[in-house]
């Protein structure tokens, strides 16, 4: 298995650009979550699904959208890029609420 | 969820036991204590979870006083390796959402 692959690994977005960060996992893991870390900070719960077709709010929702068609995908859209949301997002699955597994992150700098 | 409360870094020698002790005085009876550890620049890692026994896997042991206040996970025999920023979360079961606080730097020296 893959775990968890998240794609781009690294971003430099302009302000006011749009983007998508992708998430797949292969575990057939129903729960989902992103997250973002500020340098020297903790993560931040962004937005979390139970399940294909569910999604939830975390922490810091403002500024970004999900959607979750398939059980596979966790797809976060930024729809207009703001200095604030540079960060370094990381999505994770979960079987069963218990445990989380995460991806290798994907860095993103808007400037 | 009942806030925790961890020493923001510790140090510890390698080879040693490192005890990274959590405080959750306002833990309620079905929160469980998570710990997840993060090493520089990856995805977090989850260690260990329990409720009231103490737990013991191939990582580390969990210890729960108890009141359940408290807790303090052991690393048996520190190696640089585990350098890293350890989290402590509690949660109730049901709950979908994992929220992660500031956590402990620890420092294995060499």
């Amino acid at each position: 298995n893959a775990g968890v692959t998240q794609t781009p690994k690294f971003r430099i977005l302009k302000i006011g650009q749009s983007m998508t960060l992708q998430c797949t996992q292969d575990m057939n893991h129903n729960y989902m979550y992103w997250y973002r870390q500020d340098p020297g900070m903790g993560l931040k719960l962004i937005y979390y699904s139970v399940g294909a077709g569910i999604t939830d709010k975390g922490e810091v929702p403002n500024g970004y959208n999900v959607s979750r068609s398939t059980t596979e995908d966790f797809p976060l859209r930024l729809e207009l890029a703001a200095p604030s949301q540079t960060s370094v997002y990381f999505c994770a699955s979960s079987p069963t609420r218990w445990t989380l597994h995460f991806g290798n992150g994907t860095r993103l700098t808007v400037t | 969820d009942a806030k925790t409360t961890q020493p923001p870094s510790m140090d510890c020698a390698e080879g040693r036991a490192a005890n990274l002790p959590c405080n959750h005085s306002t833990i309620s009876g079905n929160e469980y204590v998570y710990w997840y550890r993060q090493i520089h620049s990856q995805g977090p890692q989850y260690i260990i979870h329990g409720l009231k026994n103490n737990e013991t896997n191939e990582m580390a042991s969990l210890i729960i006083t108890e009141d359940r206040k408290s807790s303090t996970l052991i690393l048996p025999h520190a190696t640089l390796r585990d350098t890293a920023v350890y989290y402590c979360i509690v949660r109730v079961n049901r709950d979908d959402k994992i929220i992660f606080g500031k956590g402990t730097r620890l420092h294995i020296l060499p």
